[in-house]
């Protein structure tokens, strides 16, 4: 099945900094990689994915990239906030399941 | 947009018990319901996968007699933690594909403790 690593599991950066955030996968079939932002109790929400045919995607003040020959991608978020504050997932998904990456808790100190 | 609605938000039972949690799509239709499981400051671990009108599968390690999955309408799937034992207390969340090629919407969630 697919196996989705995450790295770093904690990242701590002064606002206004870069954040970068790296995943790998194990599944070429994978098609889909999303990634979502969860606060402590709360669901998981969307913030940007990308499908397998495009090599990268931005909104705003954050984007991802794909590198699926390397099966990795990564997120981006630039001039960073100290709302920007919260446990990140990646996912992929396979055969319509999504498998999560183990979480990056983003920490923006003022 | 796509809603769905999970109940309930929270529990608290004691050991031995049973408790069921639902997932209704309140504005379409859910044929597959995937059910996730969450440890304090760990990743969402996929439990199992149901679909309208046949028997779940659920992913390798978890035990299908003690997480009944049912998915009996298109708009509801519920699980039930059977014989609940501190070691399940966790945080239960379902999810449904959206009807456009990507995308999921998931439940609110349900934060589950045994005593």
């Amino acid at each position: 099945g697919e196996n989705v690593e995450q790295h770093p599991s904690t990242l701590s950066v002064q606002e206004g900094d870069s954040a970068v955030i790296k995943c790998t996968y194990s599944d070429s079939a994978s098609n889909y990689f999303p990634w979502y932002k969860q606060e402590l109790g709360k669901r998981p929400q969307l913030i940007i994915d990308i499908r397998s045919n495009v090599g990268e995607k931005k909104d705003q003040r954050i984007a991802v990239t794909l590198n699926k020959t390397a099966k990795h991608f990564s997120l981006h978020i630039t001039e960073t906030q100290p709302e920007d504050s919260a446990v990140y997932f990646c996912a992929a998904r396979r055969g319509g399941k999504l498998i999560f990456g183990q979480g990056t808790e983003l920490s923006v100190k003022p | 947009g796509a809603v769905v609605s999970q109940h309930p938000s929270w529990v608290i039972c004691k050991s031995g018990t049973s408790v069921k949690i639902e997932c209704r799509s309140l504005d379409f239709q859910a044929t597959t319901m995937f059910w996730y499981r969450q440890f304090p400051k760990q990743s969402l671990m996929l439990m199992a996968t149901s679909n309208e009108g046949s028997k779940a599968t659920y992913e390798q390690g978890v035990e299908k007699d003690k997480f009944l999955i049912n998915h009996a309408s298109l708009t509801l799937s519920t699980l039930t933690v059977t014989s609940a034992h501190p070691e399940d207390s966790s945080f239960y969340i379902c999810s449904a594909p959206q009807s456009t090629e990507t995308g999921y919407t998931f439940g609110s969630g349900t934060r589950l403790t045994v005593v």
